[in-house]
């Protein structure tokens, strides 16, 4: 198994420009996850999903947006990049299985540049 | 709301000496408890989970963390540092909706 697969690894956008980070799992995990770290700060959660279909909001959700059309994949939208946006981008996956569903399988993440 | 809070953003410690990293919780219920590892330019890895079953638990590499409910606490241990630990390492509590709330995180450096 790949695990949990993101494109692309690194990426600048210019203010305004818009782009899809993109999230693959192969191990059919019905959750999924976006969180972006920031130095000092952890992880915060963006998005996240139960299930195909099924999306909600998580701590910082504003200039995002998500789709969830298959178990599988799970992409992150920016419409108008700004340069808060800049971070480092992690999508995770996790079973739907009580107490295992907390052990969340991360991707190697996505570093935004926004200037 | 639960949450976690790491004391100490950097931690340095001799290669065979003890790592000690510290993470306290707040929650009004027994909580699920998490480390996180995460090695240079990769993702995270999880190192250890308490879920009430025991208050000692044992992770992969070496690490393990007890669960103090009277301290609110669930530091993690490991007797006998390597350089291969240098990593950031996180704490994080279940929230529900199967959601994780991590904490600020903590940097471990190695000396040989």
């Amino acid at each position: 198994n790949a695990g949990v697969t993101q494109t692309p690894k690194f990426r600048i956008l210019k203010i305004g420009q818009s782009m899809t980070l993109q999230c693959t799992q192969d191990m059919n995990h019905n959750y999924m996850y976006w969180y972006r770290q920031d130095p000092g700060m952890g992880l915060k959660l963006i998005y996240y999903s139960v299930g195909a279909g099924i999306t909600d909001k998580g701590e910082v959700p504003n200039g995002y947006n998500v789709s969830r059309s298959t178990t599988e994949d799970f992409p992150l939208r920016l419409e108008l990049a700004a340069p808060s946006q800049t971070s480092v981008y992690f999508c995770a996956s996790s079973k739907n299985l009580a107490g295992a569903a907390y052990e969340q399988y991360f991707g190697p993440g996505t570093r935004l540049t926004v200037t | 709301a639960q949450s976690v809070t790491q004391l100490g953003s950097h931690v340095s410690v001799s290669e065979g000496a003890l790592v000690l990293l510290r993470c306290n919780y707040s929650s009004s219920v027994p909580p699920y408890l998490f480390w996180y590892v995460q090695y240079p330019n990769q993702g995270l890895q999880l190192l250890l989970k308490y879920t009430s079953a025991a208050t000692l638990v044992k992770g992969i590499n070496g690490f393990e963390a007890e669960f103090k409910k009277s301290e609110t606490s669930f530091h993690l241990t490991k007797p006998s540092a390597h350089m291969s630990d240098a990593a950031e390492y996180f704490c994080a509590v279940g929230l529900s909706g199967y959601k994780l709330s991590f904490g600020a995180g903590t940097t471990v450096t190695v000396r040989a």
